[in-house]
């Protein structure tokens, strides 16, 4: 069973930079794994914020940009803002299924 | 601007079968360059994929491994729509059931969000 990994918790102060990683158990995530970065905050849908790497959707804040890291998909916020607090979920293509990593929760504080 | 609605009972029995169907407007089921999703969220689970249909010359199905043997994706082009089946289910699978569209590798366009509850 692919497991994909995120980071449980991560705190940074507001205007702050911070960077929510996704690693893969099948090795080095590459751009062919097409990584999707989620943001979910409560009673609302997730919104797509990143996708197949590093594109950006119209409503997607200039703040955010993806990456790749380390053999790690990469979501970084710059000048984090109070109402960037919210789960991030990152999202992996395996061929023929999407698999999810756990999520992490960022707090600013 | 690409619409998904969603329509579906809120409350399934154990051992029954789930039942979510997803309306397009604004694009085609039958789109070359999308493909159409289940995912659901729940706060034991977080956000899990469960699935897709889509059409590259025919139709296609994929599903995730944790739901592959009770799940069925199916297309309705006649009424431009898709929808879920989840058969034999548990409190276990007690979620919010979102349609979601992907176009070229990025997930786009939400429904609304069905809450499906599981019990007797």
């Amino acid at each position: 069973q692919t497991v994909v990994t995120q980071e449980p918790s991560l705190t940074v102060s507001p205007g702050g930079t911070v960077t929510l990683t996704c690693a893969s158990s099948t090795g080095a995530v590459t751009s062919g794994y097409y990584p999707n970065w989620f943001q979910r905050k409560p009673g609302q849908a997730p919104r797509v914020l990143i996708y197949s790497t590093n594109n950006k959707h119209s409503w997607t804040p200039a703040r955010f940009s993806g990456s790749l890291l380390g053999g790690k998909a990469a979501l970084t916020l710059s000048g984090v803002q109070p109402e960037d607090e919210a789960e991030y979920y990152c999202l992996l293509y395996y061929g023929d299924t999407w698999v999810f990593g756990g999520g992490t929760k960022l707090t600013v504080l | 601007q690409v619409q998904l609605l969603q329509s579906g009972p809120g409350l399934v029995e154990p051992s029954q079968t789930l039942s979510v169907t997803c309306a397009i407007s604004g694009d085609t089921i039958s789109s070359n360059i999308a493909a159409w999703n289940w995912i659901r969220q729940s706060p034991s689970r977080g956000l899990e994929w469960l699935g897709r249909t889509y059409y590259r010359s025919g139709w296609y199905s994929d599903y995730a491994v944790s739901v592959k043997s009770r799940i069925t994706i199916n297309p309705d082009t006649s009424r431009n729509q898709f929808s879920l089946q989840l058969n034999s289910v548990t409190p276990e699978d007690t979620a919010v059931y979102y349609c979601v569209r992907d176009r070229d590798w990025g997930f786009d366009y939400w429904g609304q969000g069905t809450l499906v509850t599981v019990s007797s």
